[in-house]
């Protein structure tokens, strides 16, 4: 009963640091999703991916990358983290599309100072 | 321009009390779904609202579409601790290919 694991839980980086946050799925779920949570401001949509080989961009993208090269992995890179990307990483998933259930990771917590 | 608001962003009652809190937008949606979120982990789905006018029952929560389509509802009877999380509200316009979220009810039930 996995579900969707993130790693890592926590980090702390410099700025100008690059570091990619792992999502996996056990669902087999065709569509995932990047969010970021921060205080006042709700879940926002970074990039999301319709299947294996695809990606797109959401609400948020600037200053991310995003690989789906398997089905049940999601990479989130930051190429040189800023403190504005100081947030609470949620990685998502679900069987099709945005009108089925979401199945949420417990988020990466990354502090960029 | 927020898509789906949520109000009041922040509740707190005492055990045993009843509560609602309301999810709004402007927009017509298919449906609208509600989950929530416990400190230090992420949102979990409660149910999903498909027809207007739809109530849903899940023990002590009752959530109800708007018959437009354009809002929720959820009420909470004889809250307990165990409700304590923020609850929210998300949904995907006709049309658009990404689910849009609130921006949550922060309820807080005092033992």
């Amino acid at each position: 009963n996995a579900g969707v694991t993130q790693t890592p839980k926590f980090r702390v980086l410099k700025t100008g640091q690059s570091m990619t946050l792992l999502c996996a799925q056990d669902m087999n779920h065709e569509y995932m999703y990047w969010y970021r949570q921060d205080p006042g401001m709700g879940l926002r949509l970074i990039h999301y991916s319709v299947g294996e080989g695809t990606t797109a961009k959401g609400e948020v993208p600037d200053g991310y990358n995003v690989s789906r090269l398997k089905k049940q992995n999601f990479l989130l890179g930051l190429e040189s983290a800023a403190p504005s990307q100081t947030s609470v990483y949620f990685c998502a998933s679900s069987y099709i599309g945005p009108f089925q259930p979401q199945h949420f990771g417990d988020g990466t917590r990354l502090s960029i100072l | 321009t927020q898509l789906l608001e949520q109000s009041p962003q922040f509740l707190s009652i005492q055990e045993g009390e009843n509560l609602t809190v309301y999810c709004n937008s402007s927009s017509v949606f298919s449906s609208l779904q509600w989950y929530r979120q416990e400190p230090g982990e992420g949102p979990v789905l409660l149910v999903t609202v498909v027809t207007g006018g739809e109530v849903k029952k899940l023990k002590r929560l009752t959530f109800q579409f708007g018959d437009a389509r354009k809002d929720s509802s959820l009420h909470i009877t004889a809250a307990q601790p165990g409700d304590t999380g923020l609850y929210l509200c998300a949904g995907a316009p006709p049309g658009n290919n990404r689910l849009a979220f609130g921006k949550g009810n922060q309820v807080v039930v005092i033992p």
